[in-house]
Order: C-alpha cells, then structure tokens, then sequence
C-alpha cells in the first residue's frame, strides 16, 4: 500500500513572497503519478500539478513549480510570487501507473497568503 | 462545460437516521468517485464506478453504506445508519476515462449528531 506524508499541518507566506510546502511518500513502484492538489473554502479540489515518475523533469505550470527527487520519495511544491488568492488547503497525492485516478491523498498543509 | 454537481451542499442528521447524496457527473465522463474527507484528512476513495459497472468498492463500509450509478450517469450514494464518525465531506468526482484528469465537485458536508 501507498502512503503519502505532508508533515506541514500549517505554513504563512506574506504576499509576493516564495512558499514551499513539502510531502514523502513511500511505495515499491517504479511508474506512478504525483499531484498537487488546491482545496479553497469552496471546498473543490483543483488540480494544480501534475507529474510523471519516469520523467526526470521537474514539472512547471506558471508560478507552481515541483522538486521531484524519486530516489528520496520526495515530492515539494513551490509557489513563486504567492497571492491572495493561493490561500487554501493543498494535499500532495499519488496514484499507481494504470491505476485508474484511484488518488491516495496526504493529510494536507493549510496555506495563508498574508497581505 | 458544466462542472460535477453535487446536492445537498448541507446535510444535518441524528445518528441512526439514513441520507443520500446526488452527483451529476460532467456530461460524457464515463468514470465516476465517490470520497470521503474527514475533517484535517485528505480525501479517501471509497467507491470507483465505470459507466454503470463498479470497478472498486474496497474501502466502502459496506454494512452501512451503498453506491448505485443507474444508466451509467448519476450517482447516489446512501447511508444507513448513520454513525458520528460518518461526519465529513462527501466529494464527487469524474473523468472520461480511467487515466483522464479528474474533475471533482464541490461536496457534501455531513453532520451526524
């Protein structure tokens, strides 16, 4: 079984500044997908990131960015220039290749962007 | 397109009693979730459904707990009876096909006192 671990219950950024929030995991796989997830107050999780284990290659979408080191089982995410509006809860996830979107979630960092 | 719909948005009920949540997936998403995120954890599958057919139930507590997709599109999933540690957010979600991105809803909180 897969366990994903995010040992940030709670992190502030102030407004404009860099915020890394990290998760492990822990799995026998060698081909498997990793997630960053947001969850705002409307309690919709939106996908943020996403990336691909056999491709060396941090994964990038505009201000998110990962830190993907396989052989550590580690798995940050970095949010450059936060805003307001990044505030929410972010959960890491895994899932196993072939595996269907069935996600294992971590337990989740609450992230507040500070004016 | 229309995202996942999910009633009610707020649910209150005593232990013992039984509920239903709806889910409306996005149309032409063949592969529909159902989670459960307990409050401080995140979310955890409990029933996988492809078209009408189920493709994992493990982790549905299935002495109180059910899932039923008719026709392959909505989703209802009921519980009976309730229990306090039943209390969480139910989230819906859908994709395509298995390995699609996944769209997820805006859940149901459920309180049982």
């Amino acid at each position: 079984a897969q366990t994903v671990t995010q040992s940030q219950p709670e992190m502030s950024v102030q407004e404009a500044e860099t915020v890394t929030l990290s998760c492990t995991y822990d799995t026998s796989e060698n081909n498997y997908y990793l997630f960053w997830y947001k969850q705002p107050p409307s309690r919709q999780m939106i996908l943020v990131i996403r990336q691909e284990a056999y491709k060396q290659q941090n994964a990038t979408e505009n201000r998110f960015s990962v830190n993907f080191q396989k052989a550590a089982k580690s798995f940050s995410l970095k949010i450059s220039d936060s805003q307001l509006g990044d505030t929410a809860m972010y959960f890491c996830a895994f899932m196993r290749d072939n595996a269907g979107n069935m996600l294992t979630f971590g337990g989740g960092t609450r992230l507040m962007v500070k004016p | 397109e229309a995202g996942v719909a999910q009633s009610p948005r707020y649910k209150i009920i005593e232990k013992r009693q039984s509920v239903a949540f709806w889910c409306n997936p996005i149309s032409g998403h063949a592969t529909l979730y159902w989670y459960q995120q307990i409050l401080g954890q995140g979310p955890k599958l409990l029933i996988q459904f492809q078209n009408n057919g189920v493709v994992d139930d493990s982790q549905l507590p299935k002495d109180r707990f059910s899932a039923e997709r008719l026709k392959g599109v909505d989703s209802t999933l009921k519980i009976q009876p309730a229990k306090l540690e039943d209390s969480a957010v139910y989230l819906c979600a859908s994709s395509r096909q298995g390995s699609s991105p996944l769209h997820f809803g805006n859940g149901t909180r459920l309180t049982v006192t």
